[in-house]
């Protein structure tokens, strides 16, 4: 399996632009989740799927951020507009149901956002 | 929130010596997981441990949990310079519901020298 896919990796914006950062989470897996790691928050979580259902969304920052997932394999994480602050790196992330109690959470790459 | 605190922020030794970090954490938990991140990379998974116990191994990592004082420790042994990463602590809420949501610490840089 190829693992989790994010792209891109690399984004360069300018502010009040819209960004669209993309994720295809490892097939059969039923969970997706957003996180966003910047060195004064450390990792966050923002928002987390159940079958393409969105379950938990407190941790989206604000309304300019908005996450779909239209099908099992994708799923978009959408800022509009875009600032400054918003730069940091964009993990998604995928687990399947577990057989144990274990939620082990596959990261894919990332994609460092840098709003100017 | 973040719920887990690791503890040092930074740890730097000789190869080939033993490596420990240490979690704090505030409320209680049904797992406690720790993940590594290579620099510019995503975050793996190396260990988890449930909440009822209370030492697990993997290789040359050794984790223990103390969740009466609502704490876990990651040793790594012999370490190479490949452990070179930063370390994080990821718990979850006790109970079902919540269980797939982690919280992750700060981390932990560890800098393994030649």
């Amino acid at each position: 399996d190829a693992g989790v896919i994010q792209s891109p990796r690399h984004e360069v914006t300018e502010m009040g632009q819209e960004v669209t950062l993309r994720c295809k989470p490892i097939s059969g897996h039923d969970y997706l989740f957003w996180y966003r790691q910047t060195m004064m928050r450390g990792l966050e979580l923002l928002i987390y799927f159940n079958n393409n259902v969105p379950i938990d969304d407190s941790g989206m920052p604000e309304d300019r951020f908005s996450a779909k997932m239209p099908n099992a394999s994708f799923s978009t994480l959408k800022i509009q507009p875009s600032e400054p602050r918003d730069s940091a790196v964009y993990f998604c992330a995928s687990s399947p149901v577990p057989k144990g109690p274990s939620y082990e959470q596959y990261f894919g790459p990332g994609t460092r956002l840098t709003v100017t | 929130s973040q719920q887990g605190e690791e503890d040092p922020q930074a740890l730097s030794i000789q190869e080939g010596e033993n490596a420990t970090m240490n979690c704090s954490y505030k409320t209680s938990i049904n797992n406690l997981q720790w993940y590594r991140q290579n620099s510019g990379r995503g975050l793996v998974h190396l260990i988890l441990i449930r909440s009822n116990e209370r030492e697990k191994h993997s290789g040359r990592l050794r984790v223990t949990l103390d969740t009466s004082k609502k704490s876990s420790s990651l040793l790594i042994t012999a370490s190479r310079a490949a452990d070179t990463a930063s370390y994080f602590c990821a718990t979850d809420k006790l109970g079902t519901e919540g269980a797939q949501k982690l919280v992750f610490g700060q981390g932990t840089r560890l800098t393994i020298n030649p």
